[in-house]
């Protein structure tokens, strides 16, 4: 199956300062990537949708000014918390989807995670 | 709006034993896609099984099958004898369309006794 890597795996900043989280595919190109927020013992919670070239768009309570989602290339989308706070703290999952026009179905394919630690 | 439900918070059943595991969903498409995904403690996302609603033969792979009951939006994941690497939360997710944002259910976690 189709590969999604996510760089950095964990990351542990200090309050205030920013924090970019890279998502690729790696051998296919990503037409839509999904980003998601998972609390401890809690379903995914989706935060933006993203297509290449597009402006990303935002679930209903997701702060566009605080989680800044770039889709610069089709193997390439990044996830930058500004100005983090504690409460940013989370697990962040991404997914990338090549979308055939016409199918029926595109299948999802999600990264490993990153485990963000404000302190 | 869909909605996915899963009411089973943890389910726990002994090693090689089956176990399944309830959701159910609620749309007004006709047309769309039920899932099962696995996250073990790793937290990496496994698709494990898929079933197409158009389709009235329940999805199966390998030790896992599904129950696809569509007048009663129900999307049962049995698990038959189970294995100590099948210890994970099990998600239900539900997608219409080929450009689908999938919806989750609250999950499962699924504990398995040896």
């Amino acid at each position: 199956g189709a590969v999604v890597s996510q760089h950095p795996s964990r990351v542990i900043c200090k309050s205030g300062t920013s924090v970019k989280i890279e998502c690729r595919s790696l051998d296919f190109q990503a037409t839509t990537m999904f980003w998601y927020r998972q609390f401890p013992k809690q379903s995914l919670m989706l935060m933006a949708t993203s297509n290449e070239g597009s402006k990303a768009t935002y679930e209903q309570g997701v702060e566009k000014d605080k989680f800044l989602i770039n889709h610069a290339s089709l193997t390439l989308s990044t996830l930058t918390v500004t100005s983090a706070h504690p409460e940013d703290s989370s697990f962040y999952i991404c997914s990338a989807r090549q979308d055939y026009r016409g199918a029926a179905y595109n299948e999802q394919f999600f990264g490993p995670g990153t485990r963000l630690t404000v302190l | 709006a869909q909605t996915v439900t899963q009411s089973q918070p943890e389910m726990s059943v002994q090693e090689a034993e089956t176990v399944t595991l309830s959701c159910t969903y609620d749309t007004s498409e006709s047309d769309y896609y039920l899932f099962w995904y696995k996250q073990p403690p790793s937290r990496q996302m496994i698709l494990v099984i898929r079933q197409e609603a158009y389709k009235q033969q329940n999805a199966t792979e390998n030790r896992f099958s599904v129950n696809f009951q569509k007048a009663a939006k129900s999307f049962s994941l049995k698990i038959s004898d189970s294995q100590l690497g099948d210890a994970a939360m099990y998600f239900c997710a539900y997608g219409t369309g080929s450009n689908y944002q999938l919806i989750w259910g609250a999950g499962t976690k699924l504990i398995i006794k040896p």
